[in-house]
């Protein structure tokens, strides 16, 4: 069965820093693009970044490009968040899913929160 | 970045009805494009890729049509499980990108 497990979530003073997590099981991660979707409350879904199974590409939404990191650990099969410079507007729930293309596994997603 | 823009924003039906969303692209996507559907407090769960192919386990009244610039979801007979919200998202090109949403709701 795959399972998608975040975590890291949290709340963050603007322009502080965070890192999110996302634990994989059930399918050999190494080979699988990986890609964070977030929701803000209330709204829809916004695409935030993705990356290749080897790690070697990236790409990211052009309301985090150059904050965020997006990475993984294909030994421990885990894909991470670094979130910098955190704002407001960056408060969602952060989902983790498969693929680069059609999701077809996501995670339960990981809340947040950026205020002061 | 390619736009995505649904409509209706809302819709209000009754179990039994056939329902439309329809999904516009601001430039052509081919057929790229994927439907999913999500519940309060949930995560999105796929339904169509490939603008018309059925995922694993998706009943058979969901289907999908279009491409180019111009897409549709289709539910043939409205059940009680699928009043939701339903996203449509491009993968032609990056960022991918989603459409904002389509509310169905019980009439």
């Amino acid at each position: 069965e795959v399972q998608l497990l975040e975590s890291g979530g949290g709340l963050v003073q603007p322009g502080g820093s965070l890192r999110v997590s996302c634990v994989v099981s059930g399918f050999t991660f190494n080979n699988y693009p990986m890609s964070w979707v977030r929701q803000a409350p209330g709204k829809g879904l916004e695409w935030v970044s993705g990356i290749s199974g080897s790690g070697i590409t990236t790409n990211y939404g052009d309301s985090v490009r150059g904050r965020f990191t997006i990475s993984r650990d294909n030994s421990r099969s885990t894909l991470y968040l670094q979130m910098n410079s955190l704002r407001a507007e960056d408060t969602a729930v952060y989902f983790c899913a498969t693929g680069w293309n059609a999701h077809d596994y996501w995670g339960q997603g990981t809340l947040v929160t950026v205020s002061s | 970045d390619i736009q995505m823009t649904q409509s209706p924003s809302t819709l209000s039906a009754s179990v039994g009805d056939r329902v439309t969303i329809t999904c516009r692209a601001s430039q052509s996507i081919g057929g790229w494009l994927a439907w999913y559907q999500q519940k309060p407090g949930k995560a999105p769960n796929l339904l169509i890729y490939k603008a018309s192919s059925l995922d694993s386990g998706v009943p058979s009244r969901f289907s999908g049509s279009g491409s180019g610039t111009e897409f549709t979801l289709t539910i043939s007979s409205l059940q009680p499980d699928d009043f939701a919200t339903y996203y449509c998202q491009q993968y032609n090109s990056n960022p991918r990108t989603f459409g904002q949403g389509t509310k169905v709701e019980i009439k």
